[in-house]
């Protein structure tokens, strides 16, 4: 079974500050999605970013960006400028390629200090 | 853009009682997937459905069920309520493709007394 390993419970980060949260996965296929997900106090999950295995160039949307490393199953998401709205708790999630469901990391808090 | 929508967003009931959960997809989306995410914990799939039929299937409790309908709209059925029921439930949806992001809706938070 696959699954998803972020080791960084809790993080912080200075405003306007760049922050990396890291990811690594568990898996035999060779096609898969990865996806990081935005949890804020609302609970609303909401998407950051994927990423196709079979892309070789990592993905990136505004201030977002992810290191994707697929030799050593890592997958890590980095906020640049960060902003007092990017506090949330982000959970890393795996997708085969093919298969419905979406398994999930534990999550890492994120702490914006003003 | 329109989003999932979930109703209702919160419910209370006792324990041994039956709730009812409602998740409207995005339109033209025909996926839906159902998700538990107990106190501190991350989502858990459920169950989904595509084109009406179930699709795949997680750690769903047998006191547990849903159905697709014909508008895509899907319900979660939850029997026999126990403390532990306890959770926010996520419906998301996608477009058909194997490879399509789900989208999420609010949630309902259930609690069980």
């Amino acid at each position: 079974a696959q699954t998803v390993t972020q080791s960084q419970p809790e993080m912080s980060v200075q405003e306007a500050e760049t922050v990396t949260l890291s990811c690594t996965y568990d898996t035999s296929e060779s096609d898969y999605y990865l996806f990081w997900y935005k949890q804020p106090p609302s609970r609303q999950m909401i998407l950051v970013i994927r990423q196709e295995a079979y892309k070789q160039q990592n993905a990136t949307e505004n201030r977002f960006s992810v290191n994707f490393q697929k030799a050593a199953k890592s997958f890590s998401l980095k906020i640049s400028d960060s902003q007092l709205g990017d506090a949330a708790m982000y959970f890393c999630a795996y997708r085969d390629f093919g298969n419905e469901k979406l398994t999930f990391g534990t999550g890492t808090r994120l702490t914006i200090i003003p | 853009a329109a989003g999932v929508i979930q109703s209702p967003r919160h419910l209370i009931k006792e324990k041994r009682e039956t709730a009812t959960l409602k998740c409207y997809p995005i339109p033209r989306h025909d996926t839906v997937y159902w998700y538990q995410q107990g106190p501190g914990q991350d989502p858990q799939f459920l169950i989904s459905f595509y084109e009406k039929m179930q699709s795949d299937k997680g750690s769903i409790p047998d006191r547990f069920s849903a159905q697709q309908f014909s508008d895509y709209h899907s319900e979660l059925n939850m029997s026999s309520l126990e403390l532990g029921d306890s959770a926010l439930y996520f419906c998301a949806s996608s477009r058909p493709s194997g490879a399509d992001t789900q989208y999420f809706g609010p949630g309902t938070r259930l609690t069980v007394l």
